[in-house]
């Protein structure tokens, strides 16, 4: 069964510093990443996804398939990109899974 | 355009009973897909709707049933309700082509407390 791993429940940064939010997955067939954003008190939303190769709000992400990897990364944090951040993998009998998130703060 | 709307916001059932949650789509939007969350967890793709048809399913026994309209509102049933059925169950719209098409627009969910 394909697997979704963000290691890290709690990430806190200041603002103008760099963030990696890190996103393991298991899967043994050809994986479809998604990350998807929540904001305090907003709907989920889906931020990006690997096949379209985008940046959106800045922040970029990139599938590693030899680490099995889909870590999201802005090189610039800002205090709105304060969230919780889920990574989730498309594939296998589950379809869409999803990992147990992240909660981002960007501190002034 | 409201988006992506879902009703009940909340509602209590006891085990063994059935419920129904429904969700009206974004305007031009086809698709519509279901997810369970529970407490401190990640949402659980439940199945996907388009052209009136179950197109994709996750995981979850035959007592999760859907269906969509031709107005392409959707409905999730729950029979036989169990206690780890709790959770905020999410909708999400989506216009046709690919797996969520451009992208993907989320309602606010409707909170299930079975006792």
């Amino acid at each position: 069964a394909q697997r979704v791993t963000q290691p890290e429940k709690l990430l806190s940064v200041f603002k103008g510093a760099p963030v990696e939010l890190k996103c393991n997955y298991s899967y043994s067939g050809s994986p479809e990443l998604f990350w998807y954003v929540q904001y305090s008190r907003q709907r989920l939303q889906l931020l990006l996804r690997h096949i379209s190769r985008e940046s959106i709000k800045g922040f970029t992400a990139d599938l590693n398939k030899g680490e099995t990897s889909f870590h999201l990364k802005k090189p610039f944090a800002q205090e709105e990109d304060s969230a919780m951040y889920y990574c989730a993998l498309w594939g296998g009998s589950e379809k869409l899974v999803f990992g147990k998130g992240t909660k981002l703060t960007v501190n002034p | 355009d409201a988006g992506v709307t879902q009703s009940p916001t909340h509602l209590i059932k006891t085990r063994g009973q059935q419920v129904t949650l429904r969700c009206s789509p974004k305007s031009g939007h086809d698709t519509v897909s279901w997810y369970q969350q529970a407490l401190g967890q990640g949402p659980q793709f439940i199945f996907q709707y388009y052209e009136e048809e179950e197109r994709q399913r996750g995981n979850f026994p035959d007592r999760f049933s859907g269906h969509q309209f031709p107005n392409y509102s959707s409905e999730l049933n729950v029979n036989a309700l169990l206690l780890g059925d709790s959770a905020l169950y999410l909708c999400a719209s989506s216009a046709g082509t690919g797996l969520f098409g451009e992208t993907q627009y989320f309602g606010p969910g409707t909170r299930l407390l079975v006792l």
